[in-house]
């Protein structure tokens, strides 16, 4: 069965730097988007990032452009999210999820876990 | 960018009810709308794709429907464990914008 598994939660100071990692299994890693989506405490989703990990292709929202970086490493089904300057109004869950169909956007079928983010001085 | 505005933000119905929940985007999107349910504390899950495609395990009690700009959730027979936030995500093209949520709560 398809599976999303996340890293731990983790506490940041501002200014911060933090590397998410989501390791598939259950499928093949290569034939499926995946997203980073993430929602802070008692708001809504918000949509960040997308991945092809076939080549490695990524689009992100704009706001998040310059310190955000999406990668993949396909030797061990996983994709990574990284964001710098961190602010207190990074303090999300953030979870990776995958497409429900091959190839193509269609919609997050698949959820990680979640991984806690708290960033606070 | 294209924005998916969600309404109403909360509503409160009893149980057996049918409600509905509409997402508008702020341009044509073709049919390339999914919800999902996040029940409270939990992971969101997918209900529908595809604007009125229910996934699988997904009660029929469930529907969507719409297509170009307007879109719209129903819910009927509403059950104690419909309980949640429902939200609208455009998958046309990026960004995968989300709507802003619908709380849903039994009288």
């Amino acid at each position: 069965q398809v599976q999303l598994v996340q890293s731990g939660s983790v506490e940041k100071m501002p200014g911060d730097s933090v590397k998410v990692s989501c390791t598939a299994s259950g499928y093949t890693f290569s034939d499926y988007h995946m997203h980073w989506v993430r929602q802070a405490p008692g708001q809504g989703l918000e949509w960040m990032a997308w991945i092809d990990p076939q080549n490695g292709d990524t689009k992100n929202a704009q706001k998040f452009q310059g310190r955000i970086t999406v990668t993949r490493d396909t030797a061990t089904s996983a994709a990574f999210l990284e964001l710098s300057s961190l602010s207190s109004d990074d303090t999300a869950m953030y979870y990776c999820t995958r497409d429900l169909a091959r190839y193509y956007a269609s919609g997050s079928g698949f959820w990680g876990q979640g991984t806690l983010v708290t960033v606070s001085s | 960018d294209i924005q998916m505005t969600q309404s109403p933000s909360s509503l409160s119905a009893s149980v057996g009810d049918r409600v509905t929940i509409t997402c508008r985007a702020s341009q044509g999107i073709g049919n390339y709308v999914v919800w999902y349910q996040q029940r409270p504390g939990q992971v969101p899950s997918l209900l529908i794709y595809s604007a009125s495609t229910l996934h699988s395990g997904v009660p029929s009690r469930f529907s969507g429907s719409g297509s170009g700009t307007d879109f719209t959730l129903a819910i009927s027979n509403l059950q104690p464990e419909d309980v949640g936030t429902y939200y609208c995500q455009k998958y046309n093209s990026a960004p995968y914008t989300f709507g802003q949520g619908t709380k849903l709560e039994i009288k």
